[in-house]
């Protein structure tokens, strides 16, 4: 199985604060790299597919980028909505697999 | 707009079958673009891909569940279900029901609400 790596854990930021989340895989998965906003109680939700694609309605204050092995979240400005947890998901190869998540809170 | 429920018993007793069924509505469980999948997520832990399944019946499951999965999909009532057999306290979790795109990079959206699954006796 391919693991997936998440860090921080858990981050502590300000509203519009420049927030980084970064996501290590066992082996490469290419760019087959999707994250997902998980809120209290509630589903996740695509935010980002294939390492760096915006998923429709999503604002563009997130991006994602790397490749390979490597890849990052970044939110640009945080806004209130965005205290929630994070997860990367490799669907390169079955099992699918998640990382472990990021709690992200307010400072 | 596509939406996902999940039904099924909240509480199954150790050693028993867990069944749930998710319920597709505002669009079609045949569309050849979609598998359909099924993740759970034990209580402040991780998310687990337990298996999809394309409405052909073609199946897919988690090795490490696989011998105890069956994922099973009926297109006449637009459903498609989930039964884990012998199930212990580990199996406790929310479980989701989600489309994934059959392309790559193969996301999983939307999701169902999610529901609470208790093994105990």
């Amino acid at each position: 199985d391919i693991q997936m790596t998440q860090s921080p854990s858990s981050l502590s930021a300000s509203v519009g604060d420049r927030v980084t989340i970064t996501c290590r895989a066992s082996q490469s998965i290419s760019s087959y790299l999707n994250w997902y906003q998980q809120k209290p109680g509630k589903a996740p939700k695509v935010l980002i597919y294939g390492t760096s694609s915006l998923q429709s309605g999503v604002p563009s204050r997130f991006s994602g980028s790397g490749s390979g092995t490597d890849f990052t979240l970044t939110i640009s400005s945080l806004q209130p909505e965005d205290f929630a947890t994070y997860s990367c998901q490799q669907s390169y190869s079955t099992p699918y697999t998640f990382g472990q998540g990021t709690k992200l809170e307010i400072k | 707009q596509l939406q996902l429920q999940e039904s099924g018993p909240g509480l199954v007793k150790p050693s028993e079958t867990l069944s749930l069924s998710c319920d597709v509505s505002g669009g079609s469980l045949s569309s050849p673009s979609h598998y359909w999948g099924w993740i759970r997520q034990p209580p402040g832990k991780g998310l687990e891909w337990i298996g999809n399944i394309y409405y052909s019946g073609s199946t897919y499951y988690n090795p490490s569940l696989k011998s105890r999965v069956t994922i099973s999909v009926d297109t006449s009532r637009n459903r498609f279900s989930l039964k884990l057999s012998f199930v212990t306290a580990a199996d406790t979790a929310v479980y989701y029901c989600a489309r994934r795109y059959y392309s790559v990079p193969g996301w999983f959206d939307p999701w169902g609400q999610g529901t609470l699954v208790t093994v105990s006796s």
